[in-house]
């Protein structure tokens, strides 16, 4: 057990739909990172936060957003859901930025019908 | 882009044998690049990692070879045991900028027969 937190473990939706997916870090740690994991594009970076603040931005959609709270959970909003949106998401987290090892949680499973 | 270039795609090992697995990648700027070991139904989970001011690291089978002028580094998992069975993943960061989400390379999926 990493420590890190997500909910929910399974989720269906249909497309045009929005979700959202939240994810609490361990405890002490700043940065959260979400990831995707499909079985054609592997896992790819999404974005990170780092104390509530943006901190670095990768492979993801405009439809896509993400925000971290004051208690430094985070939440991860897909919006206008399309068939291509189905994977794993995992959000991952450590204590600053960096070289500091990321940990990461069990995944949300999403499925777009 | 594909920016970490891992292989091979799947690896069969017997148990007791040397299981090597080999990415390499083409951004300068990586200075950071970790292994995780991911099994199904879970996130990954971080294996061992290296900086580019050495040239290998180990930590009990598993050893970290890394060659930064033609930009390749290898996981070698010694005494490979069926409890090994799983993707591993490589993966690059350009950390030392200190807000970077690791790029990962495509997984191999390793199987140890016992």
């Amino acid at each position: 057990d990493s420590g890190v937190t997500q909910t929910p473990k399974h989720l269906i939706t249909a497309t045009g739909q929005r979700v959202t997916l939240r994810c609490s870090p361990r405890s002490g740690d700043l940065s959260v990172y979400w990831y995707q994991q499909s079985l054609d594009q592997g896992l790819q970076f999404l974005i990170q936060y780092y104390n509530g603040e943006e901190r670095a931005k990768g492979n993801i959609l405009e439809r896509f957003s993400a925000q971290q709270f004051p208690d430094l959970h985070s939440e991860l909003n897909l919006s206008s859901l399309e068939l291509g949106d189905s994977a794993l998401y995992f959000c991952a987290s450590s204590v600053g930025a960096g070289v500091d090892t990321q940990y990461f949680g069990p995944g949300t499973r999403l499925t777009v019908l | 882009q594909q920016q970490v270039k891992q292989s091979p795609q799947s690896l069969i090992v017997q148990k007791g044998g040397i299981s090597i697995i080999n990415c390499a990648y083409e951004n300068t700027a990586f200075d950071y690049f970790p292994w995780y070991q991911q099994f199904p139904g879970k996130g990954p989970a971080l294996l061992i990692a290296i900086r580019p001011d050495v040239s290998e690291k180990k930590e009990g089978r598993f050893t970290i070879s890394f060659n930064k002028s033609a930009k390749q580094f290898s996981l070698h998992i010694m005494d490979s045991q069926p409890g090994d069975s799983a993707t591993y993943f490589c993966a690059a960061s350009a950390a030392g900028g200190g807000a970077d989400g690791l790029t990962f390379g495509k997984g191999t999926h390793l199987i140890i027969q016992p």
